[in-house]
């Protein structure tokens, strides 16, 4: 069955360093999704990404973060200077169809950590 | 604005017994809704979910979600209810077309099970 991968599953940076996480959609999608959950909390949405740009983003996604689409299989979330406050699980997500009745398939997320 | 409330942050139930999770939402256009599951550790998974027709839905699992647009309601139950069950569920809700990834998510319900 075709699944989200996201890598690595566990990052601990620190303070100020730049991250990138990676995530490989399912190969057929369209739509690619970043989703954070702070430790406790619930799941957040950043950004969807369509046909190569930002199609919505929330309050969240400010300009510390950005995403990228390097090739053909891969999606990337970069946050350029980390926080204390970024710290969460990062959760990709990709759907199929740009219009339709189609659901959204997560990853097993990446724990950030942020020291 | 759009939001979804899920008022039990944690059930017990024994295994064996019925369960029913509750969800509320507020949004401006048709919904579509979703259930998700969250074991320790682990991504979301797809439970169900409801797009228009039967508003009775079925998911994986031997889980059943019911529809009620008189109460903006999307409760999610289990008849009997197994071990591994054990899990946080979270509701979400999200729009027509190219933004049904973007979903907004409840604070999940945090569910154990008795022996």
């Amino acid at each position: 069955e075709p699944e989200v991968t996201q890598t690595p599953s566990h990052q601990v940076t620190q303070m100020g360093q730049e991250v990138i996480l990676r995530c490989v959609p399912i190969s057929n999608h369209l739509y690619f999704y970043w989703y954070r959950q702070i430790l406790g909390q619930k799941v957040e949405f950043l950004v969807s990404f369509y046909n190569n740009e930002i199609s919505e983003k929330s309050e969240i996604f400010d300009d510390q973060f950005s995403v990228e689409r390097p090739d053909g299989s891969n999606f990337t979330l970069k946050i350029r200077s980390t926080k204390l406050e970024d710290s969460a699980m990062y959760f990709c997500a990709s759907s199929g169809r740009a219009y339709g009745h189609t659901e959204a398939f997560f990853g097993q997320g990446t724990r950030l950590t942020v020291v | 604005a759009q939001s979804v409330t899920q008022p039990d942050i944690h059930i017990t139930v024994s295994e064996g017994a019925s369960l029913e999770l509750r969800c509320n939402y507020s949004y401006g256009a048709t919904p579509y809704l979703f259930w998700y599951v969250q074991s320790p550790g682990q991504g979301l998974q797809l439970l169900l979910k409801y797009f228009s027709g039967d508003t009775l839905v079925q998911g994986i699992k031997g889980f059943e979600a019911e529809f009620k647009r008189s109460q903006s309601s999307f409760n999610l139950r289990k008849p009997s209810v197994h071990w591994s069950d054990a899990a946080e569920y979270f509701c979400a809700v999200g729009g027509y077309g190219g933004s049904q990834g973007n979903l907004i998510f409840g604070k999940g319900t945090k569910l154990s099970v008795k022996p």
